[in-house]
């Protein structure tokens, strides 16, 4: 067990330009989320996965935001068109529906910055 | 819509003092769980508590679930630097996504 790994770590970026980050979950859970989260501030739910459906998009994420995960296994979260708004670190976390508790188990994050 | 609060947002102790942290929801929670984040880090899970009432231990830590299972307290015994970070306390959402509600955190600071 790897635990929850995503890539890149640090991504800098020009306004305008798009991005795209991948998380790889703990092989065996199958659900995965993604946040956002800003200096002082706790983690801002972005979206849900369960497998490879998107259950829920949080009202927050604009148009630009879009996440995928195809098999059910890694996920790719791409962000269009950046703007300076978007700096922030993006966290992946997955859990499983195995166990009965809720917690869930967290990457080391990508922090984004758009000059 | 539901929120999770926490007190206070910051917290500066001399090692060795105890410290405690605050957290209340505005609906009532299946469960709370606490996550612990290091500076520069991704919050960790520490634990959850599920029934009412419940307290729980970790050597220095307890953690604590109210009757009414909204709100909740981790009280840390004999600060060590090792407990710096930020405490962040977490209720699911509504529905079934187990989504979790976050609370702002308490960030700790302790002087050697």
């Amino acid at each position: 067990d790897t635990g929850v790994s995503q890539n890149p770590r640090h991504k800098i970026t020009k306004r305008g330009q798009n991005v795209t980050f991948r998380c790889d979950p703990i092989s065996e859970h199958n659900r995965l989320y993604w946040y956002r989260q800003t200096l002082g501030q706790g983690p801002e739910f972005l979206t849900y996965f369960q497998n490879e459906a998107q259950l829920e998009k949080s009202r927050l994420l604009s148009d630009r935001f879009s996440a995928e995960r195809p098999k059910g296994s890694f996920s790719t979260l791409e962000i269009q068109r950046t703007e300076q708004g978007d700096s922030a670190m993006y966290l992946c976390a997955s859990s499983s529906d195995l166990t009965r508790s809720y917690e869930q188990y967290f990457g080391p994050g990508t922090r984004l910055t758009v000059t | 819509g539901q929120q999770v609060m926490q007190i206070p947002q910051y917290q500066h102790v001399q090692e060795g003092e105890d410290f405690t942290t605050y957290c209340n929801s505005s609906t009532t929670l299946s469960n709370i769980q606490w996550y612990k984040q290091r500076p520069g880090g991704h919050p960790v899970f520490l634990i959850q508590l599920v029934k009412s009432g419940e307290v729980k231990k970790q050597k220095r830590l307890t953690f604590q679930f109210g009757e009414a299972k909204k709100n909740s307290s981790l009280h840390i015994t004999a600060t060590q630097t090792t407990d710096v970070g930020t405490y962040f306390c977490a209720g699911p959402g509504a529905g079934n996504n187990r989504k979790l509600i976050w609370g702002l955190g308490t960030s700790l600071a302790v002087n050697p």
